[in-house]
Formats: structure tokens, sequence, C-alpha cells
């Protein structure tokens, strides 16, 4: 079955304890992405991947790295976590850009106390 | 400043009516554009698109227009169903910049049996 997976599904975590969101696609998609919703704020993005080792910049990158070593895998990473990170994360793949029809894993719910 | 507006945050219908869901853009250069639907608890799933060089695209139940005098689309449901309850985002693309996509805030739609 054609999915995007992410785990963990829920995490609560505490200020400045390093995380791992990661996040895996099974269709061979060159395009990744990780989005953040917040109420009334909608969908934000946050890094981008065009393919394997290439990443670059959403509209909030802040506080959050990527890395995109093997083309299935694009885990988020929050070195220090602080609670404006509480939010519900989703991770995004398509076949070539985001025009495309971009796949969503089910999402992350991430409450940093 | 928001290059999509979803102006209206919420929709509320009843069963078998029409819904129809706004979206305004205010870049010229955006030639593509898309909607996703996305249920509670769920990632967010692709519903239908349009290139600029069309004014009307249809899939069962669900047609997108766009008014590129007036920088708008709409998407349309009829019938409108109680499963169609979800929040509808709107996005846009500049395909010269295939990288970036543009995302309105989202309009929860409610449909009443």
């Amino acid at each position: 079955e054609a999915q995007v997976t992410q785990n963990p599904r829920y995490l609560i975590t505490v200020t400045g304890k390093k995380l791992t969101v990661t996040c895996s696609q099974n269709m061979n998609h060159e395009y990744m992405s990780w989005y953040r919703q917040d109420p009334g704020l909608g969908l934000r993005q946050i890094y981008y991947s065009m393919n394997v080792e290439v990443t670059d910049k959403g509209d909030v990158p802040e506080g959050y790295k990527v890395s995109r070593k093997e083309k299935r895998n694009f885990p988020l990473i929050l070195e220090s976590p602080s609670p404006n990170q509480t939010s519900l994360y989703f991770c995004a793949s398509s076949s070539r850009d985001p025009t495309d029809t971009q796949y969503f894993g089910p999402g992350t719910r991430l409450t940093v106390l | 400043d928001q290059q999509v507006k979803q102006n209206s945050p919420s929709l509320s219908v009843q069963e078998g009516r029409i819904s129809i869901l706004n979206c305004d853009y205010t870049n010229s250069m955006f030639d593509y554009f898309l909607w996703y639907k996305k249920y509670p608890a769920e990632g967010p799933t692709f519903l239908i698109s349009i290139s600029s060089i069309k004014d009307k695209n249809e899939d069962g139940r669900f047609t997108v227009f766009l008014n590129k005098s007036a920088k708008h689309l709409s998407l349309h449901i009829v019938p409108s169903q109680p499963g169609d309850s979800a929040v509808y985002f709107c996005a846009a693309s500049a395909r010269a910049d295939n990288r970036k996509l543009i995302w309105g805030l989202g309009t929860s739609l409610a449909v009443n049996p």
C-alpha cells in the first residue's frame, strides 16, 4: 500500500530535550516536505527536499533541522524543543514537486512542556 | 502578507445543497491551483486541481472554477453530503518556481443532515 508513515504519532516532551520525528514514504517520491498546523494559521511549511541531499527552508524553519540521506526518509529534528513548537506536524511526499499530488502522513501531535 | 486567502473560516450547508468554497489570490504569476481536504486526526488529501489554461475542472461532485481576471477560484460541491464535512485548503503555485506551494488558511465545511 502506498503510504507516508510518521513516528511517533503522539509525543509529550520537555523543553530542551532533543527529539526526532521520522517520516518515510514507499512511493519512490523525489519531493518531501514537513508542515506544521496550528489553529488559525493553516498549514505552514517548515522544510522541504526536492531530492536526496537537497533540502531547503520553508516558511517557518527556525528551531528545526532535516536531513535527506535516502530517498524514502525525511526526519524532522528538534535540537532544543521549546513550547512554541507544540503543534501538529505533517510529513508529505510527491513524485517531483509540490504541484504534484502530495500524499500526507497521519500527523504527529507534539506537546513541549 | 497572505498571497492566498480563504476569507470564510467556516461554512455550513444543508445536505443535498451546493457548497461553494472561495479562494482569492494576489500573485498574478500563480498558474496552478489545488484543493486539499482534511478530516480531523488525518493528513490532508488531494481533491482537485486546475491549471490557468482552463477556467473549469470537474471531478464527480466537485468542480473548481477559475476566474483569472478576478484572481479568484471557487470549489463547488454538488450535492453536498455529510461526509464532505472537513477543512478545505486552497493552494497555489507559479510553475516557473515549482518548489513553492502557497496555502490558504482553510475553510471548515459542515454539511448538516
